[in-house]
């Protein structure tokens, strides 16, 4: 069974720029939940879509956003990139809310 | 505020020295505490999901225990594939937020 797959893999963008990453979540699985792991913060929850509905939201500025399609995949967007948003983004998938959380490899976003 | 806090930050290991790895949480209601695994440039691995005190469970050389304020990763004689982030995260409701801890480095050393 294919696992949790992230597009791309790495990112190069600068300062105000905008960047939309892509997650697939394992077969069947209909919940999808993106992080944020930085070395200083660890990881940090972004959000959380099931059956293309937001049910959960970090504490991040309005910048970042995300969307589910009826396939379960999901995007997320992070509009006028900032330095600090350098970070492994990482995307993770389950059956469904409350459910074990499989992890893909994540995006490695460099702003400059 | 729900917090989560591993110790030790780092731990380094003679192959087949045991140790433990300690996961302090601070969550009201808890509905699972988690471990995973990471390797560098790697998203997290999952290990062991625990619900209730004295529960316990095994993998290969890791055994994970839960009690009401703590949980414990045991590791049995490492080998050096054992070296990775451990990774320790909470979650109180049933949603599919997860609290982590900022994770242990294990180095194990042949």
């Amino acid at each position: 069974k294919a696992g949790v797959t992230q597009t791309p893999r790495y990112l190069i963008k600068t300062r105000g720029q905008q960047v939309t990453l892509s997650c697939s979540p394992i077969s069947g699985h209909r919940s999808v939940s993106w992080y944020q792991q930085t070395p200083g913060q660890g990881l940090q929850f972004l959000f959380e879509y099931f059956s293309e509905t937001q049910r959960n939201k970090g504490n991040f500025p309005g910048r970042f956003s995300g969307r589910q399609f009826s396939n379960s995949r999901s995007e997320m967007n992070v509009s006028t990139l900032e330095l600090g948003d350098s970070a492994l983004y990482l995307c993770a998938s389950s059956r469904g809310p409350g459910e074990t959380q499989y992890f893909g490899p994540g995006t490695r976003l460099l702003v400059l | 505020e729900d917090q989560v806090t591993q110790s030790p930050e780092a731990l380094r290991l003679q192959e087949g020295e045991s140790s433990s790895l300690n996961c302090s949480y601070t969550v009201s209601g808890l509905r699972g505490l988690f471990w995973y695994r990471q390797d560098p440039g790697k998203g997290p691995e999952f290990l062991f999901t625990l619900y209730s005190a004295g529960e316990e469970k095994e993998k290969e050389r890791l055994k994970a225990t839960l009690t009401k304020k703590e949980s414990f990763l045991h590791i049995t004689a490492p080998k050096p594939e054992d070296s990775a982030t451990y990774l320790c995260a909470s979650r109180q409701d049933n949603t599919d937020k997860l609290i982590f801890g900022t994770g242990t480095r294990l180095q194990v050393f042949p």
